[in-house]
Protein backbone atom coordinates (compact mmCIF):
# COMPACT_ATOMS: atom_id res chain seq x y z
CA UNK A 1 0.00 0.00 0.00
CA UNK A 2 1.23 3.76 -0.51
CA UNK A 3 1.47 6.40 1.73
CA UNK A 4 2.38 10.08 2.64
CA UNK A 5 3.97 11.50 5.39
CA UNK A 6 4.46 15.03 6.20
CA UNK A 7 6.11 15.33 9.55
CA UNK A 8 4.77 19.26 9.92
CA UNK A 9 1.39 20.05 10.95
CA UNK A 10 2.18 23.39 10.45
CA UNK A 11 5.62 25.43 9.33
CA UNK A 12 5.84 29.48 10.19
CA UNK A 13 8.26 31.86 7.85
CA UNK A 14 8.89 35.24 7.69
CA UNK A 15 8.28 36.78 4.84
CA UNK A 16 11.12 37.03 2.48
CA UNK A 17 12.73 34.08 4.07
CA UNK A 18 13.18 30.31 2.01
CA UNK A 19 10.57 27.47 3.02
CA UNK A 20 10.61 23.95 2.95
CA UNK A 21 7.06 21.87 3.48
CA UNK A 22 8.15 18.37 4.10
CA UNK A 23 7.01 14.90 2.02
CA UNK A 24 8.11 11.93 2.72
CA UNK A 25 6.14 8.85 0.77
CA UNK A 26 6.00 4.87 0.61
CA UNK A 27 5.44 3.02 -2.97
CA UNK A 28 5.86 -0.02 -4.08
CA UNK A 29 6.67 0.50 -7.38
CA UNK A 30 7.90 3.90 -8.95
CA UNK A 31 6.59 7.14 -6.99
CA UNK A 32 4.61 9.60 -9.29
CA UNK A 33 4.49 12.50 -6.83
CA UNK A 34 2.10 15.35 -6.47
CA UNK A 35 1.96 19.36 -4.42
CA UNK A 36 -1.35 20.77 -4.43
CA UNK A 37 -2.25 24.23 -2.12
CA UNK A 38 -5.76 24.47 -0.52
CA UNK A 39 -7.03 28.15 0.35
CA UNK A 40 -9.51 28.43 3.02
CA UNK A 41 -13.41 27.33 1.45
CA UNK A 42 -11.21 26.03 -1.56
CA UNK A 43 -10.73 22.83 -3.50
CA UNK A 44 -7.58 21.97 -4.42
CA UNK A 45 -4.88 24.17 -6.79
CA UNK A 46 -2.42 21.97 -8.65
CA UNK A 47 1.46 22.95 -8.17
CA UNK A 48 3.89 20.79 -9.48
CA UNK A 49 4.34 17.06 -10.23
CA UNK A 50 7.59 14.77 -10.37
CA UNK A 51 6.84 11.70 -13.03
CA UNK A 52 10.69 11.01 -14.19
CA UNK A 53 13.77 12.78 -15.11
CA UNK A 54 15.09 15.84 -13.89
CA UNK A 55 14.94 15.23 -9.99
CA UNK A 56 14.62 19.63 -9.32
CA UNK A 57 10.81 20.31 -10.47
CA UNK A 58 9.72 23.56 -11.13
CA UNK A 59 5.53 24.50 -10.61
CA UNK A 60 3.18 27.52 -10.13
CA UNK A 61 3.69 30.72 -8.10
CA UNK A 62 7.65 29.99 -8.19
CA UNK A 63 7.57 26.69 -6.26
CA UNK A 64 9.72 23.99 -6.92
CA UNK A 65 10.30 20.61 -5.46
CA UNK A 66 13.42 18.28 -5.28
CA UNK A 67 12.94 14.38 -5.30
CA UNK A 68 15.38 12.31 -3.51
CA UNK A 69 14.86 8.57 -4.03
CA UNK A 70 17.19 7.30 -1.32
CA UNK A 71 15.30 9.69 1.01
CA UNK A 72 12.04 8.72 -0.23
CA UNK A 73 11.41 12.33 -0.15
CA UNK A 74 9.65 15.25 -1.84
CA UNK A 75 10.19 18.70 -0.03
CA UNK A 76 8.44 21.66 -1.76
CA UNK A 77 10.23 24.71 -2.25
CA UNK A 78 10.22 28.78 -2.56
CA UNK A 79 13.73 30.75 -2.16
CA UNK A 80 11.63 33.88 -1.00
CA UNK A 81 8.16 34.07 0.90
CA UNK A 82 5.13 35.38 0.51
CA UNK A 83 2.03 36.53 2.71
CA UNK A 84 -0.37 35.22 0.10
CA UNK A 85 1.30 31.51 0.26
CA UNK A 86 -0.02 30.94 3.40
CA UNK A 87 -2.15 28.16 3.14
CA UNK A 88 -2.25 23.94 3.47
CA UNK A 89 -0.58 22.07 1.60
CA UNK A 90 -1.05 18.49 0.63
CA UNK A 91 1.37 16.08 -1.25
CA UNK A 92 0.32 13.19 -2.47
CA UNK A 93 1.58 9.98 -4.40
CA UNK A 94 0.33 7.39 -6.98
CA UNK A 95 2.10 4.22 -7.80
CA UNK A 96 3.42 2.94 -11.01
CA UNK A 97 0.64 1.72 -13.40
CA UNK A 98 -1.20 -1.01 -12.37
CA UNK A 99 -2.06 0.50 -8.97
CA UNK A 100 -5.18 2.28 -7.81
CA UNK A 101 -5.77 5.03 -9.67
CA UNK A 102 -6.73 7.67 -7.05
CA UNK A 103 -4.26 10.00 -5.43
CA UNK A 104 -2.81 9.15 -1.65
CA UNK A 105 -2.64 11.97 0.36
CA UNK A 106 -0.81 12.95 3.48
CA UNK A 107 -2.25 15.06 6.17
CA UNK A 108 -1.31 18.39 5.24
CA UNK A 109 0.68 21.09 6.11
CA UNK A 110 -0.51 24.37 7.30
CA UNK A 111 2.05 27.30 6.24
CA UNK A 112 2.20 30.05 7.64
CA UNK A 113 4.04 33.29 6.24
CA UNK A 114 4.30 36.26 8.76
CA UNK A 115 4.77 39.37 7.73
CA UNK B 1 -8.04 26.98 -13.39
CA UNK B 2 -9.57 23.58 -14.41
CA UNK B 3 -13.68 24.38 -15.49
CA UNK B 4 -14.82 21.60 -13.03
CA UNK B 5 -18.10 22.58 -10.51
CA UNK B 6 -19.78 21.96 -8.01
CA UNK B 7 -23.07 22.58 -6.38
CA UNK B 8 -24.31 23.15 -4.04
CA UNK B 9 -20.90 24.61 -2.30
CA UNK B 10 -22.90 24.02 1.18
CA UNK B 11 -25.98 21.71 2.40
CA UNK B 12 -27.55 22.11 5.31
CA UNK B 13 -29.60 19.18 4.95
CA UNK B 14 -32.12 17.27 7.92
CA UNK B 15 -31.42 13.32 8.82
CA UNK B 16 -32.86 10.40 6.53
CA UNK B 17 -33.39 13.23 3.40
CA UNK B 18 -31.86 11.89 0.33
CA UNK B 19 -29.28 14.02 -1.06
CA UNK B 20 -27.22 14.48 -4.35
CA UNK B 21 -24.11 16.46 -4.95
CA UNK B 22 -23.11 17.56 -8.69
CA UNK B 23 -20.05 18.07 -10.02
CA UNK B 24 -19.48 18.49 -13.70
CA UNK B 25 -16.49 19.49 -15.98
CA UNK B 26 -16.39 21.12 -19.14
CA UNK B 27 -12.84 19.44 -20.42
CA UNK B 28 -14.23 16.70 -22.09
CA UNK B 29 -11.63 14.28 -19.21
CA UNK B 30 -12.99 10.54 -18.72
CA UNK B 31 -11.22 9.53 -15.57
CA UNK B 32 -12.74 11.56 -12.53
CA UNK B 33 -13.02 11.28 -8.89
CA UNK B 34 -14.58 11.79 -5.55
CA UNK B 35 -12.64 12.73 -2.58
CA UNK B 36 -13.83 12.93 1.27
CA UNK B 37 -12.27 15.64 3.16
CA UNK B 38 -12.82 16.79 7.03
CA UNK B 39 -11.93 20.39 7.69
CA UNK B 40 -8.06 20.39 7.66
CA UNK B 41 -7.72 16.61 6.80
CA UNK B 42 -6.09 14.76 4.30
CA UNK B 43 -8.44 13.69 1.67
CA UNK B 44 -9.55 10.15 0.97
CA UNK B 45 -10.88 8.90 -1.78
CA UNK B 46 -14.12 7.50 -2.19
CA UNK B 47 -15.32 7.09 -6.46
CA UNK B 48 -14.24 7.25 -9.38
CA UNK B 49 -14.58 6.49 -12.64
CA UNK B 50 -13.13 5.86 -16.59
CA UNK B 51 -15.86 7.17 -18.13
CA UNK B 52 -19.26 6.46 -19.40
CA UNK B 53 -21.16 3.78 -17.11
CA UNK B 54 -17.85 3.11 -15.43
CA UNK B 55 -17.49 3.48 -11.29
CA UNK B 56 -15.26 1.93 -8.67
CA UNK B 57 -15.33 1.99 -4.90
CA UNK B 58 -12.21 3.95 -3.57
CA UNK B 59 -9.96 3.11 -0.39
CA UNK B 60 -12.23 4.56 2.11
CA UNK B 61 -15.57 2.84 2.46
CA UNK B 62 -18.40 5.34 1.35
CA UNK B 63 -22.31 4.38 1.67
CA UNK B 64 -22.89 7.36 -1.05
CA UNK B 65 -23.47 5.61 -4.49
CA UNK B 66 -22.31 7.60 -7.84
CA UNK B 67 -23.53 7.19 -11.47
CA UNK B 68 -21.43 8.40 -15.03
CA UNK B 69 -24.07 8.63 -17.53
CA UNK B 70 -22.76 11.40 -19.26
CA UNK B 71 -18.65 12.33 -19.84
CA UNK B 72 -19.20 15.87 -18.08
CA UNK B 73 -21.28 14.70 -15.32
CA UNK B 74 -20.57 12.23 -11.71
CA UNK B 75 -22.65 13.22 -9.48
CA UNK B 76 -23.00 11.57 -5.82
CA UNK B 77 -25.94 10.65 -4.26
CA UNK B 78 -26.82 9.44 -0.31
CA UNK B 79 -30.12 7.48 -0.06
CA UNK B 80 -30.57 8.75 3.37
CA UNK B 81 -27.98 11.37 4.73
CA UNK B 82 -26.66 11.07 8.64
CA UNK B 83 -24.95 12.89 11.05
CA UNK B 84 -21.45 11.31 10.04
CA UNK B 85 -21.74 12.15 6.58
CA UNK B 86 -21.38 15.44 7.50
CA UNK B 87 -17.96 16.58 5.62
CA UNK B 88 -16.14 18.19 2.55
CA UNK B 89 -16.83 16.58 -0.64
CA UNK B 90 -14.71 17.06 -3.16
CA UNK B 91 -14.98 16.12 -7.15
CA UNK B 92 -12.34 16.31 -9.63
CA UNK B 93 -11.45 14.88 -13.18
CA UNK B 94 -8.44 14.16 -15.53
CA UNK B 95 -7.36 13.64 -19.11
CA UNK B 96 -5.29 10.49 -18.14
CA UNK B 97 -6.44 6.40 -19.62
CA UNK B 98 -7.37 3.97 -16.92
CA UNK B 99 -4.53 2.08 -16.29
CA UNK B 100 -2.25 5.24 -16.74
CA UNK B 101 -1.30 7.18 -13.64
CA UNK B 102 0.83 9.79 -14.47
CA UNK B 103 -1.83 12.69 -15.09
CA UNK B 104 -2.80 15.45 -12.80
CA UNK B 105 -6.05 15.73 -11.07
CA UNK B 106 -8.19 19.07 -11.23
CA UNK B 107 -10.23 19.63 -8.53
CA UNK B 108 -13.53 21.33 -8.22
CA UNK B 109 -14.16 23.85 -5.25
CA UNK B 110 -16.03 21.05 -2.87
CA UNK B 111 -19.30 21.03 -1.23
CA UNK B 112 -19.74 21.48 2.42
CA UNK B 113 -22.12 18.77 3.72
CA UNK B 114 -24.02 19.29 7.62
CA UNK B 115 -26.43 16.63 8.30
CA UNK B 116 -27.93 17.45 11.72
Amino acid sequence: AQSVAQPEDQVNVAEGNPLTVKCTYSVSGNPYLFWYVQYPNRGLQFLLKYITGDNLVKGSYGFEAEFNKSQTSFHLKKPSALVSDSALYFCAVRDSPGGADGLTFGKGTHLIIQP
Amino acid sequence: EADIYQTPRYLVIGTGKKITLECSQTMGHDKMYWYQQDPGMELHLIHYSYGVNSTEKGDLSSESTVSRIRTEHFPLTLESARPSHTSQYLCASSDGLAGVNTDTQYFGPGTRLTVL
